[in-house]
Protein backbone atom coordinates (compact mmCIF):
# COMPACT_ATOMS: atom_id res chain seq x y z
CA UNK A 1 0.00 0.00 0.00
CA UNK A 2 1.66 3.36 -1.09
CA UNK A 3 1.97 6.28 1.35
CA UNK A 4 -0.41 8.58 0.28
CA UNK A 5 -3.33 7.21 -2.33
CA UNK A 6 -5.36 9.43 -4.67
CA UNK A 7 -8.76 8.34 -5.85
CA UNK A 8 -9.99 8.43 -8.91
CA UNK A 9 -7.25 8.16 -10.81
CA UNK A 10 -8.87 9.56 -13.96
CA UNK A 11 -11.53 11.78 -14.19
CA UNK A 12 -14.02 13.22 -16.75
CA UNK A 13 -16.49 15.51 -16.05
CA UNK A 14 -18.77 18.38 -17.63
CA UNK A 15 -18.74 21.88 -16.60
CA UNK A 16 -22.19 21.54 -14.76
CA UNK A 17 -20.98 18.30 -12.66
CA UNK A 18 -20.12 18.11 -9.00
CA UNK A 19 -17.58 15.92 -8.18
CA UNK A 20 -14.91 15.08 -5.68
CA UNK A 21 -11.33 14.03 -5.17
CA UNK A 22 -9.86 12.09 -2.35
CA UNK A 23 -6.94 11.89 -0.65
CA UNK A 24 -5.74 9.44 1.94
CA UNK A 25 -2.01 9.11 3.70
CA UNK A 26 -0.56 6.46 6.13
CA UNK A 27 2.02 8.13 7.06
CA UNK A 28 0.62 9.70 10.13
CA UNK A 29 1.83 13.06 8.35
CA UNK A 30 0.11 16.28 9.97
CA UNK A 31 0.20 18.31 7.14
CA UNK A 32 -1.52 17.88 4.02
CA UNK A 33 -1.74 19.67 0.64
CA UNK A 34 -2.85 19.85 -2.85
CA UNK A 35 -1.14 21.17 -5.79
CA UNK A 36 -2.41 21.73 -9.37
CA UNK A 37 0.30 20.69 -12.31
CA UNK A 38 -0.55 21.81 -16.06
CA UNK A 39 1.53 21.42 -18.69
CA UNK A 40 4.29 23.85 -18.59
CA UNK A 41 3.84 25.57 -15.65
CA UNK A 42 5.18 25.01 -12.08
CA UNK A 43 2.83 22.98 -9.63
CA UNK A 44 0.62 25.53 -8.15
CA UNK A 45 -0.07 25.30 -4.74
CA UNK A 46 -3.73 25.54 -4.14
CA UNK A 47 -4.45 24.35 -0.64
CA UNK A 48 -2.34 23.31 2.91
CA UNK A 49 -4.05 21.81 5.67
CA UNK A 50 -2.02 21.30 9.35
CA UNK A 51 -3.50 19.33 11.99
CA UNK A 52 -6.64 19.73 9.86
CA UNK A 53 -6.21 23.09 9.83
CA UNK A 54 -6.26 25.12 6.29
CA UNK A 55 -3.22 27.79 6.07
CA UNK A 56 -2.64 28.54 3.13
CA UNK A 57 -5.27 29.21 0.16
CA UNK A 58 -3.35 30.11 -2.79
CA UNK A 59 -6.37 32.59 -3.94
CA UNK A 60 -8.02 29.12 -5.58
CA UNK A 61 -11.38 30.02 -7.19
CA UNK A 62 -14.42 28.98 -5.14
CA UNK A 63 -15.13 26.40 -7.32
CA UNK A 64 -12.51 23.93 -5.79
CA UNK A 65 -13.33 23.08 -2.23
CA UNK A 66 -11.44 21.39 0.06
CA UNK A 67 -12.21 19.47 3.07
CA UNK A 68 -10.06 17.89 5.78
CA UNK A 69 -11.98 16.08 8.09
CA UNK A 70 -9.06 14.34 10.09
CA UNK A 71 -5.26 14.36 9.66
CA UNK A 72 -5.35 11.49 7.02
CA UNK A 73 -7.96 12.31 4.58
CA UNK A 74 -8.19 15.55 2.85
CA UNK A 75 -11.27 16.23 0.04
CA UNK A 76 -11.15 17.92 -2.89
CA UNK A 77 -14.61 19.26 -3.72
CA UNK A 78 -15.29 20.30 -7.58
CA UNK A 79 -18.30 22.31 -8.69
CA UNK A 80 -19.12 24.30 -12.17
CA UNK A 81 -15.49 23.67 -13.35
CA UNK A 82 -13.71 25.77 -16.68
CA UNK A 83 -12.20 23.79 -19.19
CA UNK A 84 -9.41 25.14 -17.90
CA UNK A 85 -9.65 23.51 -14.89
CA UNK A 86 -8.11 20.04 -16.24
CA UNK A 87 -5.25 19.41 -15.01
CA UNK A 88 -3.05 16.54 -12.72
CA UNK A 89 -4.53 17.00 -9.41
CA UNK A 90 -1.76 15.67 -6.94
CA UNK A 91 -2.16 15.48 -3.34
CA UNK A 92 1.11 15.38 -0.69
CA UNK A 93 1.77 15.46 3.13
CA UNK A 94 4.79 16.24 5.26
CA UNK A 95 5.85 15.89 8.72
CA UNK A 96 8.31 18.14 10.38
CA UNK A 97 10.28 16.07 13.12
CA UNK A 98 13.94 17.73 13.96
CA UNK A 99 16.84 16.65 12.38
CA UNK A 100 14.44 15.54 8.96
CA UNK A 101 14.38 17.02 5.16
CA UNK A 102 10.39 17.07 5.95
CA UNK A 103 9.84 16.06 2.30
CA UNK A 104 6.53 16.25 0.81
CA UNK A 105 4.94 12.47 0.06
CA UNK A 106 2.66 12.78 -3.24
CA UNK A 107 0.10 10.78 -4.29
CA UNK A 108 0.10 8.94 -7.61
CA UNK A 109 -2.55 12.33 -8.64
CA UNK A 110 -5.88 12.86 -10.61
CA UNK A 111 -5.90 13.55 -13.85
CA UNK A 112 -8.89 15.69 -14.40
CA UNK A 113 -10.82 16.59 -17.86
CA UNK A 114 -13.36 19.31 -17.45
CA UNK A 115 -15.56 19.20 -21.37
CA UNK B 1 9.20 36.01 -2.27
CA UNK B 2 10.55 32.97 -3.24
CA UNK B 3 10.94 31.40 -6.97
CA UNK B 4 12.84 29.02 -8.33
CA UNK B 5 14.31 28.88 -11.79
CA UNK B 6 14.87 26.09 -13.81
CA UNK B 7 16.36 27.30 -17.22
CA UNK B 8 16.65 23.73 -19.01
CA UNK B 9 13.44 22.40 -20.50
CA UNK B 10 15.43 19.67 -21.64
CA UNK B 11 18.33 17.45 -21.63
CA UNK B 12 19.30 14.27 -23.71
CA UNK B 13 22.19 12.33 -21.92
CA UNK B 14 23.65 9.29 -23.15
CA UNK B 15 23.32 6.35 -20.89
CA UNK B 16 26.42 5.75 -18.32
CA UNK B 17 27.08 9.45 -18.75
CA UNK B 18 26.79 11.86 -16.28
CA UNK B 19 24.34 14.67 -16.61
CA UNK B 20 23.96 18.13 -14.60
CA UNK B 21 20.45 19.37 -14.08
CA UNK B 22 20.89 23.27 -13.04
CA UNK B 23 18.59 25.00 -9.99
CA UNK B 24 18.57 28.27 -9.25
CA UNK B 25 16.59 29.75 -6.12
CA UNK B 26 15.51 33.15 -4.62
CA UNK B 27 14.93 33.97 -1.17
CA UNK B 28 15.75 36.44 1.58
CA UNK B 29 15.54 34.02 4.11
CA UNK B 30 18.40 32.49 5.72
CA UNK B 31 17.00 28.83 6.93
CA UNK B 32 15.80 27.10 4.00
CA UNK B 33 15.28 22.94 2.28
CA UNK B 34 15.76 22.35 -1.05
CA UNK B 35 14.57 19.48 -2.45
CA UNK B 36 14.62 17.76 -6.04
CA UNK B 37 12.22 15.40 -7.18
CA UNK B 38 11.67 12.60 -10.31
CA UNK B 39 8.09 12.70 -11.85
CA UNK B 40 8.28 9.80 -14.54
CA UNK B 41 5.21 9.67 -17.08
CA UNK B 42 2.99 7.78 -14.37
CA UNK B 43 2.85 11.22 -12.79
CA UNK B 44 4.13 10.17 -9.30
CA UNK B 45 6.15 12.67 -7.72
CA UNK B 46 9.49 11.16 -6.20
CA UNK B 47 11.59 12.84 -3.52
CA UNK B 48 15.21 12.14 -4.48
CA UNK B 49 17.54 14.25 -2.64
CA UNK B 50 17.77 16.91 0.42
CA UNK B 51 19.72 20.13 1.27
CA UNK B 52 19.26 22.26 4.01
CA UNK B 53 20.66 25.77 3.76
CA UNK B 54 23.21 25.31 6.91
CA UNK B 55 24.53 22.21 5.44
CA UNK B 56 28.11 22.47 4.69
CA UNK B 57 28.78 19.21 2.46
CA UNK B 58 26.79 18.51 -0.75
CA UNK B 59 23.76 15.57 -0.27
CA UNK B 60 24.52 12.26 -1.98
CA UNK B 61 21.87 9.75 -2.33
CA UNK B 62 23.36 6.84 -4.09
CA UNK B 63 23.64 8.17 -8.00
CA UNK B 64 21.80 11.49 -7.02
CA UNK B 65 24.32 14.79 -5.69
CA UNK B 66 23.45 17.96 -5.13
CA UNK B 67 26.01 20.76 -5.81
CA UNK B 68 24.76 23.32 -3.87
CA UNK B 69 26.53 26.64 -4.06
CA UNK B 70 24.84 28.89 -1.26
CA UNK B 71 26.84 32.15 -2.54
CA UNK B 72 25.31 31.56 -5.90
CA UNK B 73 22.01 30.22 -4.69
CA UNK B 74 21.85 26.83 -6.55
CA UNK B 75 21.56 23.88 -6.30
CA UNK B 76 22.08 21.74 -9.15
CA UNK B 77 21.12 18.28 -9.32
CA UNK B 78 23.92 15.32 -10.56
CA UNK B 79 23.04 12.26 -11.76
CA UNK B 80 25.86 9.84 -12.56
CA UNK B 81 25.59 6.73 -14.73
CA UNK B 82 22.59 7.59 -16.03
CA UNK B 83 19.97 4.92 -16.50
CA UNK B 84 17.13 4.26 -19.28
CA UNK B 85 14.68 4.92 -15.65
CA UNK B 86 15.84 8.10 -15.37
CA UNK B 87 13.94 9.35 -18.07
CA UNK B 88 11.54 11.58 -16.51
CA UNK B 89 10.59 15.45 -15.82
CA UNK B 90 12.83 16.64 -12.77
CA UNK B 91 12.04 19.26 -10.67
CA UNK B 92 13.95 21.54 -7.71
CA UNK B 93 11.91 22.85 -5.09
CA UNK B 94 12.24 24.96 -1.72
CA UNK B 95 10.44 25.35 1.33
CA UNK B 96 11.30 27.72 4.07
CA UNK B 97 11.96 26.42 7.47
CA UNK B 98 9.74 28.39 8.98
CA UNK B 99 6.18 27.20 6.09
CA UNK B 100 4.89 24.18 5.06
CA UNK B 101 4.86 25.89 1.70
CA UNK B 102 6.81 24.32 -0.96
CA UNK B 103 8.04 26.43 -4.06
CA UNK B 104 8.52 24.75 -7.44
CA UNK B 105 10.39 24.98 -10.25
CA UNK B 106 8.74 24.67 -13.82
CA UNK B 107 10.95 21.34 -14.22
CA UNK B 108 13.66 19.84 -16.55
CA UNK B 109 12.37 17.03 -18.78
CA UNK B 110 15.80 14.47 -19.15
CA UNK B 111 15.57 11.97 -21.75
CA UNK B 112 18.71 9.16 -21.60
CA UNK B 113 19.46 7.45 -25.13
CA UNK B 114 21.04 4.02 -25.11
Amino acid sequence: ETGVTQTPRHLVMGMTNKKSLKCEQHLGHNAMYWYKQSAKKPLELMFVYNFKEQTENNSVPSRFSPECPNSSHLFLHLHTLQPEDSALYLCASSVRLAGDAGELFFGEGSRLTVL
Amino acid sequence: AQKITQTQPGMFVQEKEAVTLDCTYDTSDQSYGLFWYKQPSSGEMIFLIYQGSYDEQNATEGRYSLNFQKARKSANLVISASQLGDSAMYFCAMRLNTGNQFYFGTGTSLTVIP
